[in-house]
């Protein structure tokens, strides 16, 4: 597609549940990253896949997080067992190499966790 | 590692008015570094981004930043703000190498007044 497209835009689920975020790339991008952005912490980055080598998984918070990126193009986020604490605005974003001359990134979800 | 410091998490201009925002980076050398900017319930926009041995970089709508390596700045400029510019601006940073992990300032949130 033209841009980066997130679904869902706004997941509301209980304290507990698993969830699963859908990143879909601009066709051709080699690389993906998913950043969280939430009101005490800012932007965060989470994990970076690029092509078919092993992911940076460097900035997730916890084993609770995990990613894959299937065909080197869709890309799941998934929090086991949700938070309150997970409660923020989760933005993917692709680039053509390895993001030195930025990044487009996606409307995000909002999850909530209650 | 490097870090990314936005002074005034709030400005306020008047239409018309010269845009300042201040980005600070602490890398010891010419990092990536980048502008971001995020419009309400959508994700970040790139408006420009730092090319290695340039003291000026010119971005979307107007805007432009100056790298000083002696002060170790990338401040965003706009010469006359405009209503549509009202939006909350992210100076993001990455050690040289790579831009593949991002480190974003805390956001500075720019009202354009009437």
């Amino acid at each position: 597609g033209a841009g980066v497209s997130q679904s869902p835009s706004n997941k509301v689920t209980e304290k507990g549940k698993d969830v699963e975020l859908r990143c879909d790339p601009i066709s051709g991008h080699t690389a993906l990253y998913w950043y969280r952005q939430s009101l005490g912490q800012g932007l965060e980055f989470l994990i970076y896949f690029q092509g078919n080598s092993a992911p940076d998984k460097s900035g997730l918070p916890s084993d609770r997080f995990s990613a894959e990126r299937t065909g080197g193009s869709v890309s799941t986020l998934t929090i086991q067992r949700t938070q309150q604490e997970d409660s923020a605005v989760y933005l993917c974003a692709s680039s053509p190499s390895q993001g030195g001359n930025g990044y487009t990134f996606g409307s995000g979800t909002r999850l909530t966790v209650v | 590692a490097q870090s990314v410091t936005q002074l005034g998490s709030h400005v306020s201009v008047s239409e018309g008015a010269l845009v300042l925002l201040r980005c600070n980076y602490s890398s010891s050398v010419p990092p990536y570094l980048f502008w971001y900017v995020q419009y309400p319930n959508q994700g970040l926009q790139l408006l420009l981004k730092y090319t290695t041995g340039a003291t000026l970089v010119k971005g979307i709508n107007g805007f432009e930043a100056e790298f000083k390596k002696s002060e170790t700045s990338f401040h965003l400029t706009k010469p006359s703000a405009h209503m549509s510019d009202a939006a909350e601006y992210f100076c993001a940073g990455s050690e040289s190498g790579s831009a593949r992990q991002l480190t974003f300032g805390s956001g500075t949130q720019l009202t354009v007044l009437p």
